[in-house]
Formats: structure tokens, sequence, C-alpha cells
């Protein structure tokens, strides 16, 4: 129940193209959904998180999508660039000062 | 501002010595958290800290883990004795109390031969 399931394991995109993450979570008490971006040899970065009571949320080229009622959330890179080839992990907590729960991972190479 | 902190960056030892790794939290964040990184289980809690006291250590593999938080700018996780599935990234990170956002450390990347 406190599982996160990411999706895919990895994904090659073309330059300018569109990355989509999915994650999946079962427990509802989860209610803060951020996504971590890693780069080799460096500790994850916090990239964008989403709230229950909002669907989208836009930064730059990055969107969260969220749907409550199926309990996914996605996360859309529009026009990739190779410097955006990474690890990204969906995560979720249940209130402040609690620990992560982290989906896998998916490895993202852009190619140019 | 710096970034939390992590020493050592890189940990070779043999099977059966004691390691010690250790974290220095972003100045004014009371929540202090060890992560696990490993290519078959991914990302995994260890153990985490509010305002210096363990809240969960639900995630310290066996007794051979132990974590310490003295103060606010400093915390320890120790294996002893330290095993060859031992071997992975540690990461410490930090947050506001209140805030959910969560800062990482470099990691350790810890071999044990």
């Amino acid at each position: 129940q406190q599982q996160v399931k990411q999706s895919p394991q990895s994904l090659i995109v073309q330059k300018g193209g569109i990355s989509i993450i999915n994650c999946a979570y079962e427990n509802t008490a989860l209610d803060y959904f951020p996504w971590y971006q890693q780069f080799p040899g460096k500790g994850p970065a916090l990239l964008i998180a989403i709230r229950p009571d909002v669907s989208e949320k836009k930064e730059g080229r990055f969107t969260i999508s969220f749907n409550k009622s199926a309990k996914q959330f996605s996360l859309h890179i529009m026009d990739s660039q190779p410097g955006d080839s990474a690890t990204y992990f969906c995560a979720a907590s249940i209130e402040a000062g609690t620990a992560l729960i982290f989906g896998k991972g998916t490895t993202l190479s852009v190619s140019s | 501002d710096a970034g939390v902190i992590q020493s050592p960056r890189h940990e070779v030892t043999e099977m059966g010595q004691e390691v010690t790794l250790r974290c220095k939290p972003i100045s004014g964040h009371n929540s202090l958290f060890w992560y696990r990184q490993t290519m078959m289980r991914g990302l995994e809690l260890l153990i985490y800290f509010n305002n210096n006291v363990p809240i969960d250590d639900s995630g310290m593999p066996e007794d051979r883990f132990s974590a310490k938080m003295p103060n606010a700018s400093f915390s320890t996780l120790k294996i002893q004795p330290s095993e060859p599935r031992d071997s992975a990234v540690y990461f410490c990170a930090s947050s506001r109390t209140g805030n959910r956002e969560q800062y990482f450390g470099p990691g350790t990347r810890l071999t044990v031969t």
C-alpha cells in the first residue's frame, strides 16, 4: 500500500520530442507528489511537485498531470533536450516531516 | 547557502570493518533523512529524524546499522560490521519543519569488499 509504481524503466526520446513518465499509487493518504531528477554521481534534485487539489502544474518545460480518481500522476517534458538526459524519480509522502516513498526511476535518454 | 554536505564521498572498506558516514543538513532544516540507493531496490528510507529525535527507523536493515543526530547540524550513520551487501550509495536529505521539499546531499558511495 505504500508503494509508488513508476513506468517506463527507460525511455529514449528524440530532441524536441515529449517525454512522458507515469506513476501510480494506492494509499489515498498520500498528498504530496514530487518529481526528482538525478544525474550520474549526483544526489536527486527536486524538479517539480504537486498536491492533489490541482490537476496540473507547469514549470517551464516540465508539467505534472495529476488524476486523483485514478491515483496516477505523470511528468511531461516538452521540447526534450539532450541536457534532460537523466534518471527521473516520482515520489510521494503523507505529511510534512515524513519520508518520501520513491518509484524505481526512469532513465531518460534524449538523442540529438 | 551551502546545501546538504556529506562525507566521505567515497568509501572503500573490507568486510567486517566499521564504517561511519556523516551528514550536515542545511542550516535551519529540522528534519533529516538517510536513504540508500541500489540498483535492485532503488531509493529507500533507512531512518529519519525530526528535531534531532529519531522518528522512524523501520528501514534500518538490521542491528549492524545505527544512526545518531547529536545536534541540529550533524548526523552519522554507522555500519558495524560492514558486509559486501551494504555496498550502495547513501544519501542524506533535509527539510524545513512543515515544508515538504527535501534537499539531498551528493551521497556517499560505499564499497565493501
